[in-house]
């Protein structure tokens, strides 16, 4: 079946320090992985995808790399700033339906 | 263009009552889904329109619940009589028809609590 794991939360960190919030999935077919972004009091977005094996996806300086080897999508950002504090979650799709982890908080201090 | 709107944001509803969530679409997007967050707990899947007909409602946990889409535009999620366990928060997300495994657009969620 489909799944995935990723790391439990909470995570709290400084700012300017790095971040790595890893995930691995299984899937039956071809995924799409994916890492959705829940800030406080807003809903879900999308922060970045990759479709394909050796894929980078990124975007507010933040990078996933598709690792079909390790079945794996951590998630990376090298400097964190206090408003990257929010939900963090990983997901696959194979087709029409969203596999999601369990989300990792993420708190950055000043 | 406007995102997915849900409502209302948050319900509070006693053991045994009615509540119905709405979920508005993005305009064109003919793929709504339902999904629901347990707390601290994974989000999963609850089940997919392809416009007014149900794809797959596979992730629906029992008859307690029932989802609409009458017309292929917005969607209601009814949950009656409501249970303890049915608290979490409940989104929606859309996409087109075409997007298949490649990206959804969620909705800010409804946080249903039974107490």
């Amino acid at each position: 079946g489909n799944s995935v794991t990723q790391m439990e939360g909470p995570v709290t960190l400084s700012e300017e320090a790095f971040l790595t919030i890893n995930c691995t999935y299984t899937a039956t077919g071809y995924p799409s992985l994916f890492w959705y972004v829940q800030y406080p009091g807003e809903g879900l977005q999308l922060l970045l995808k990759a479709t394909k094996a050796d894929d980078k996806g990124s975007n507010k300086g933040f990078e996933a790399t598709y690792r079909k080897e390790t079945t794996s999508f951590h998630l990376e950002k090298g400097s964190v700033q206090v408003s990257d504090s929010a939900v963090y979650f990983c997901a696959l799709s194979t087709g029409n339906q969203f596999y999601f982890g369990t989300g990792t908080s993420l708190t950055v201090i000043p | 263009e406007a995102g997915v709107t849900q409502f209302p944001s948050h319900s509070v509803i006693e053991k045994g009552q009615t509540v119905t969530l709405r979920c508005d679409p993005i305009s064109g997007h003919d793929n709504l889904y339902w999904y629901r967050r347990v707390m601290g707990k994974e989000i999963k899947f609850l089940l997919h329109f392809v416009k007014e007909s149900k794809q797959d409602e596979s992730g629906m946990p029992n008859n307690r619940f029932l989802a609409e889409r009458t017309g292929g535009t917005y969607s209601t999620l009814k949950v009656q009589p409501a249970e303890l366990e049915d608290s979490g928060v409940y989104f929606c997300a859309s996409s087109r028809l075409t997007s298949g495994k490649y990206e959804q657009y969620f909705g800010p969620g409804t946080r249903l609590t039974v107490t």
